[in-house]
């Protein structure tokens, strides 16, 4: 199984600004997703990074929004930009073993904007 | 349009009791099943699957029934243990293969009282 790390825990920001996420894998993996859960919502599937390219974003996620970085194949960024108060949501990032039950989560990071 | 649901925001049951948790989807595509788990501040965790070939999957003291004909599965966790409370996703995706992504429901909320 692979461990994931992720920061921020938690943090509260004031709308209009912008916080990075980092995720970080204890082994090299090919693909990297970004997941947001609203409050009392599903897990919904922001974008896919793969290293060396562009990450690929779900419908209704934008990158002007949610800007990601893939620099290596252990590590990934998401920034949550222009924050308002409906970005308040958990954010998880999670890597593939290679099946999808293999699909490995991060603690997650929870984002409150006031 | 909320391809997968959990109707259940929460249950309450007995130790040593049967827990039932259901999930039902409209994607007639989806072909592969998997429940997750959740305790608070941490990411979901991968508990047990099913691919529609079947109808039964069972691990330890977790099973998973699929009806296909009515887009239907559950997971029984017999019996129950108050370790067990946490938050259950059902999750459903076109195939096992690794690069597929996943739909999740909104979560049941389990409590397992001793």
């Amino acid at each position: 199984s692979a461990v994931i790390s992720q920061k921020p825990s938690r943090d509260i920001c004031q709308r209009g600004t912008s916080l990075t996420i980092q995720c970080q894998v204890d082994s090299q993996v090919t693909m990297m997703f970004w997941y947001r859960q609203q409050p009392g919502q599903s897990l919904t599937l922001i974008a896919t990074a793969n290293q060396g390219s562009e990450a690929t974003y779900e419908s209704g996620f934008v990158i002007d929004k949610f800007p990601i970085s893939r620099p290596n194949l252990t590590f990934s960024t998401l920034t949550v930009s222009n924050m308002s108060p409906e970005d308040s949501s958990i954010y998880l990032c999670s890597v593939n073993g290679g099946w999808v039950d293999e699909q490995f989560f991060g603690p997650g990071t929870r984002l409150t904007v006031l | 349009d909320q391809q997968v649901k959990q109707n259940s925001p929460s249950l309450s049951v007995q130790e040593g009791r049967i827990s039932i948790l259901n999930c039902d989807y409209t994607n007639s595509m989806f072909d592969y099943f998997l429940w997750y788990k959740k305790y608070p501040a941490e990411g979901p965790t991968f508990l047990i699957s099913i691919s529609s070939i079947k109808d039964k999957n069972e691990d330890g003291r977790f099973t998973v029934f699929l009806n296909k004909s009515a887009k239907h599965l559950s997971l029984h966790i017999v019996p129950s243990q108050p370790g067990d409370s946490a938050v259950y996703f059902c999750a459903a995706t076109p195939r096992k293969g690794g690069s597929e992504k996943l739909v999740f429901g909104k979560g049941t909320k389990l409590t397992v009282n001793p």
